[in-house]
């Protein structure tokens, strides 16, 4: 346990329905980071939080995709009218000034 | 789009022996850091290596970093079966937004 929640962990939807990730950093770590990862694949940069700050999005982050980070605390990642492209699983990692990110267990997405 | 490239794609090796995976990458970085993924679950960090460092060790880990070849090298001795796992490399180039590799699978027989 790294100490970086996600929840729910499994989530099954029908295409078209919208889905909500949480995730739960370390308290004391100010960057925050949404990475998906399909299977066979490495994680794949999505956005990152510095704060409450959305500092950088991937062009993978398509207008479906938002994310938010409320007082610099915890964050959550809504996908609108899903796809079944977008089944893969969601991580979550963050980290403080110091280089070493802690992920979270992930959130496997299936879209049917 | 990765920025790393692991090699091989996947190792299969008898426990005790060693497993030496690689890593390249495309531009200049700050750090680097490798870590494992169990089947299914979330990444766990190994271990850093910064730009200025060639080698570093972690019981037994041991990574090089090559910057002018672009590549760095994971070997991790004396495996053990709870040693079969994906193991990818991460690069940060100075703007916090960390790039993975494609990974390399390791399977480590008992």
């Amino acid at each position: 346990d790294t100490g970086v929640s996600q929840n729910p962990r499994h989530k099954i939807t029908k295409r078209g329905q919208n889905v909500t990730f949480r995730c739960d950093p370390i308290s004391e770590h100010n960057r925050l980071y949404w990475y998906r990862q399909t299977l066979g694949q490495g994680p794949e940069f999505l956005t990152y939080f510095q704060n409450e700050a959305q500092l950088e999005k991937s062009r993978l982050l398509s207008d479906r995709f938002s994310a938010e980070r409320p007082k610099g605390s915890f964050s959550t990642l809504e996908i609108q009218r899903t796809e079944q492209g977008d089944s893969a699983m969601y991580l979550c990692a963050s980290h403080a000034m110091g280089e070493t990110q802690y992920f979270g267990p992930g959130t496997r997405l299936l879209v049917l | 789009s990765q920025q790393g490239e692991e090699d091989p794609q996947a190792l299969s090796i008898q426990e005790g022996e060693n497993a030496t995976m690689n890593c390249s990458y495309k531009t200049s970085i700050n750090n680097l850091q490798w870590y494992r993924q169990n089947s299914g679950r979330g990444l766990v960090h190994l271990i850093l290596i910064r730009s200025n460092e060639r080698e570093k060790h972690s019981g037994r880990l041991r990574v090089t970093l090559d910057t002018s070849k672009k590549s760095s090298s994971l070997l991790i001795t004396a495996s053990r079966a709870a040693d079969t796992a994906s193991y990818f490399c991460a690069t940060d180039s100075g703007t916090y937004k960390y790039i993975f590799g494609t990974g390399t699978r390791l399977k480590v027989l008992a």
